[in-house]
């Protein structure tokens, strides 16, 4: 069965340092992967998606993730914190034809 | 802009009470789902439509019924809330099934409280 795993369910940085969050992955065939974003009392909003293309996928707000099968992950980054980003994020992994397996979720916050 | 529809935004519903939340979509998409989103946890997917095919999900209690009248319209029946039914509800739709074009779409949510 497909599913993913995020490590660290908090993450506080600072603004304009590193944003790293980690996602790790489990799955039978070749996976599509997902990170969504959701801020305060909104929906889900895609930043980007890995489906067997480029391994380093860019999205949206300047975050990018890089797709390592040696190491089954997908872990999220950011050069450099905004204080908008401040939001929770989540990690996806496309089970079978139309259902996505989320992780538990990572909440950033934003240190001025 | 294409988009997910979601109302009202902040639903206050009674315990008991018989409850209809609505979502409704412009970009044309075959499936449509229901979310249910507690605190701090992720989104559980409740069931999906393909077009008018109802799928519900194992778990999802008898308490939560679903109808699509059209293609852009879904409703999420809530027939007697109970205090454990209050949460977010996120309506998504996606192009189709095959997974070239199952990216979901969500809308902005309905948070209901059940007094």
């Amino acid at each position: 069965a497909q599913s993913v795993t995020q490590l660290g369910s908090h993450v506080s940085v600072s603004e304009g340092a590193l944003v790293l969050l980690r996602c790790n992955y489990s799955s039978s065939v070749p996976p599509y992967l997902f990170w969504y974003v959701q801020y305060p009392n909104q929906g889900l909003q895609l930043l980007l998606k890995y489906t067997s293309a480029a391994t380093l996928v860019k999205g949206i707000n300047g975050f990018e993730a890089e797709f390592k099968k040696s190491e089954t992950s997908f872990h999220l980054t950011k050069p450099s914190a905004h204080m908008s980003d401040a939001a929770e994020y989540f990690c996806a992994v496309s089970v079978g034809d139309y259902k996505l397996s989320f992780g538990a979720g990572t909440t950033v916050t934003v240190r001025a | 802009d294409a988009m997910v529809i979601q109302n009202p935004r902040y639903q206050v519903t009674q315990f008991g009470k018989p409850v209809t939340l609505s979502c409704s979509q412009t970009l044309n998409h075959n499936v449509m789902y229901w979310y249910q989103q507690k605190s701090s946890q992720a989104p559980k997917l409740l069931f999906h439509y393909y077009d008018k095919d109802f799928n519900n999900e194992a778990d999802t209690p008898d308490n939560f019924q679903s109808r699509r009248p059209n293609t852009s319209f879904c409703f999420l029946d809530i027939r007697s809330p109970g205090l454990g039914d209050a949460a977010m509800y996120l309506c998504a739709t996606s192009r189709d099934w095959d997974r070239d074009f199952n990216e979901q779409f969500f809308g902005p949510g309905t948070r209901l409280t059940v007094l």
